[in-house]
């Protein structure tokens, strides 16, 4: 099956600092998701984006379908960013596939 | 609120015991798919469908078994329960397959004591 990478797997900021976090996958896919885990263990929607440029806000997003990439981008970051990340591939048109998450800690 | 909606929020039950977790898409999506998460891991995908068929499978164990109703309504069965089924079990749906965005539920915590 499809593999999904991470990373980085952690991530410590300081309120106010900008992060990149990457989703790697290993074979071409239909659709690719960024997905927020609050701390209290709500899964929220950032981003629909299988290929090109979004942004919303402080977040952006950028796939390349090609190179099989992600990069999940975070400006200014506020501790209420914290939680963990998720990529999510869809292939195969029936499959959705999560990587195992990047965990954000943003301090004030 | 994502318009997908799981009961119950939480469940504790005994070893051994079978249990039912509903999940309703939001209207008009076709696709429902299901996935564990234990603490602290990632969300392991279990069993889709697709307008009533089943039409993908993962790591789904043979206790546990899914249907999807005429009404589009999705019912996940996990029977003999065992302590690590213990998790966070999610339910998301889109309109058809994985092409099109899905959005998940708030989960059922399910605690198996």
């Amino acid at each position: 099956g499809i593999q999904v990478e991470q990373s980085p797997p952690d991530l410590i900021l300081q309120e106010g600092a900008n992060s990149t976090l990457r989703c790697n996958f290993s074979d071409s896919v239909n659709n690719l998701q960024w997905f927020h885990q609050n701390p209290w263990g709500q899964l929220i929607n950032l981003f629909y984006i299988p290929s090109g440029t979004k942004q919303n806000g402080r977040l952006s997003a950028t796939t390349v379908a090609t190179e099989r990439y992600s990069l999940l981008y975070i400006s200014s970051s506020q501790t209420t960013d914290s939680g963990v990340y998720f990529c999510a591939v869809g292939y195969n048109n029936n499959d959705m596939r999560f990587g195992a998450g990047t965990r954000l800690t943003v301090k004030p | 609120d994502s318009g997908v909606t799981q009961t119950p929020k939480h469940l504790i039950t005994a070893t051994g015991q079978r249990v039912t977790l509903r999940c309703s898409p939001r209207s008009g999506d076709l696709s429902v798919y299901w996935y564990q998460q234990s603490l602290d891991q990632g969300l392991q995908f279990l069993i889709q469908y697709y307008n009533g068929e089943e039409r993908a499978k993962g790591n789904i164990l043979e206790r546990f078994s899914a249907q999807q109703f005429p009404d589009l309504h999705s019912e996940l069965n996990l029977s003999s329960l065992e302590l690590g089924d213990s998790a966070l079990y999610f339910c998301a749906s889109s309109v058809t397959g994985t092409g099109t965005e899905a959005f998940f539920g708030q989960g059922t915590r399910l605690t198996v004591v």
